[in-house]
């Protein structure tokens, strides 16, 4: 099975900062990579897909890069509705599996 | 607008079962695979099980197999997850999502405890 590892699995930032959000895979995956945002008592919502493509409707500030096992995600300037949770997704085989979560706060 | 709603969630005590419903609307449902993926209170995601368009395959986590059959309906647009077996592990926020391996819309979730 694929672990996924993300880090940190918390960060204080503030308005207008540039966040970058790591995972990596115990395995190569690919760029099998996915990155969801979920807010508290809501459902996630797919930010990116295949490690680098932005969904529709997600503002451009948000980016995914990376390869093989390592990954990232980018926020090139946080605004106030982006402080959230954070998950990674490994989409690559099967048991699909998820990294433990980056909650961004406000400092 | 692509909708999802969950429904069927609930107390129930150990050993138990229960049967979740998802209705699908807004997108083409046979052409389509989806998944259940559910989160423990205060825990990360967790993939739980996917089918096929069709219904012909399906696929669960370790942690579910043989106590999670996971089925759907075309003509009636409608997928069930029925839960055998239940233990305190499985108690979690269920969401039924889009997509075989990549999910670009969920429902709100229906919330699944199980406690005596």
């Amino acid at each position: 099975d694929i672990q996924m590892t993300q880090s940190p699995s918390s960060l204080s930032a503030s308005v207008g900062d540039r966040v970058t959000i790591t995972c990596r895979a115990s395995q190569t995956i690919n760029t099998f990579l996915n990155w969801y945002q979920q807010k508290p008592g809501k459902a996630p919502k797919l930010l990116i897909y295949a490690a680098s493509s932005l969904q529709r409707g997600v503002p451009s500030r948000f980016s995914g890069s990376g390869s093989g096992t390592d990954y990232t995600l980018t926020i090139s300037s946080l605004q106030p509705e982006d402080f959230a949770t954070y998950y990674c997704q490994q989409s690559y085989t099967n048991p699909l599996s998820f990294g433990g979560g980056t909650t961004v706060e406000i400092k | 607008e692509e909708q999802l709603l969950e429904s069927g969630g609930g107390l129930v005590q150990p050993g138990g079962s229960l049967r979740l419903s998802c209705a699908a609307s807004g997108f083409t449902f046979r052409t389509s695979a989806m998944t259940w993926v559910r989160q423990a209170p205060g825990k990360g995601l967790e993939w739980v099980s996917s089918i096929t368009g069709s219904g012909g395959s399906t696929y669960y986590a370790d942690s579910v197999t043989g106590r999670f059959t996971f089925s759907r309906d075309n003509s009636k647009n409608t997928l069930s997850l029925q839960m055998n077996n239940l233990t305190a592990d499985d108690t979690a926020m269920y969401y039924c999502t889009k997509g075989a391996k990549t999910w670009d819309s969920w429902g709100q979730g229906t919330l699944v405890t199980v406690s005596s």
